[in-house]
């Protein structure tokens, strides 16, 4: 299976400030068939980003996603405040499906 | 707008059998492959089992192979979660997620329920 590495485990900033986050495959993932979720505490998760670079629905610009192969990375340009959570990404370009083992946004 | 509620969580003793099911609505739900995922107390999201639009096919992750049954009633809009033999390690709260393609084999998710918390202990 194809594991996934976020880096880093916690990310301390503050509001304004922009954020890198970075996802490695220890495969390549076919077809960048690479998604981003945002998970706050108590809540389910919601899709950011999938095939690495398209923003679903009602997701504000500030997100975006780039990467190909075995590195991917989701930034977030002046962060919100609504923006401190954890972040996961996921591949779904060979079964099975597997997540990073997330990154934890913090006010700084 | 689409919905996922799962139900039938609980507290159940080692060995012991569940099933969660998930009422979807504001799709077509027979179009779309369905998805459950888990999360440990405190940990990390753990992918579970797929089901393509149809029921043609099951996928399951290593770990609840042969434990675990997932299956959808396209005329009751609804997917379960059949899960035998519990184990500790089992406790976590259970997402039901709608596939992000149509007609998919397992993609990104991009609907999900809240969640329903599973507690395996005696």
């Amino acid at each position: 299976e194809i594991v996934l590495t976020q880096s880093p485990g916690t990310l301390s900033l503050s509001p304004g400030e922009g954020a890198t986050l970075t996802c490695r495959a220890s495969q390549i993932v076919s077809s960048n068939y690479l998604a981003w979720y945002q998970q706050k505490p108590g809540q389910a998760p919601r899709l950011l980003i999938y095939g690495a670079s398209s923003r679903a629905t009602g997701i504000p610009g500030r997100f975006s996603g780039s990467g190909s192969g075995t590195d991917f990375t989701l930034t977030i340009s002046r962060l919100e405040p609504e923006d401190f959570a954890v972040y996961y990404c996921q591949q779904y370009g060979k079964s099975p499906i597997t997540f990073g083992q997330g990154t934890r946004l913090e006010i700084k | 707008q689409v919905q996922l509620v799962e139900s039938g969580g609980g507290v159940v003793q080692p060995g012991g059998s569940l099933r969660l099911s998930c009422a979807a609505s504001g799709f077509r739900f027979s179009d779309y492959g369905m998805h459950w995922v888990r999360q440990a107390p405190g940990k990390g999201l753990e992918w579970v089992a797929f089901i393509p639009y149809d029921g043609s096919n099951k996928y399951h992750t290593d770990s609840v192979k042969g434990r675990f049954t997932i299956s959808r009633d396209n005329s009751k809009n609804t997917l379960y979660l059949q899960m035998n033999n519990l184990r500790p390690d089992d406790t976590a709260v259970y997402f039901c997620a709608k596939d992000g393609y149509y007609y998919g084999s397992g993609s990104y998710l991009d609907y999900w329920g809240q969640g329903t918390l599973v507690t395996v202990s005696s």
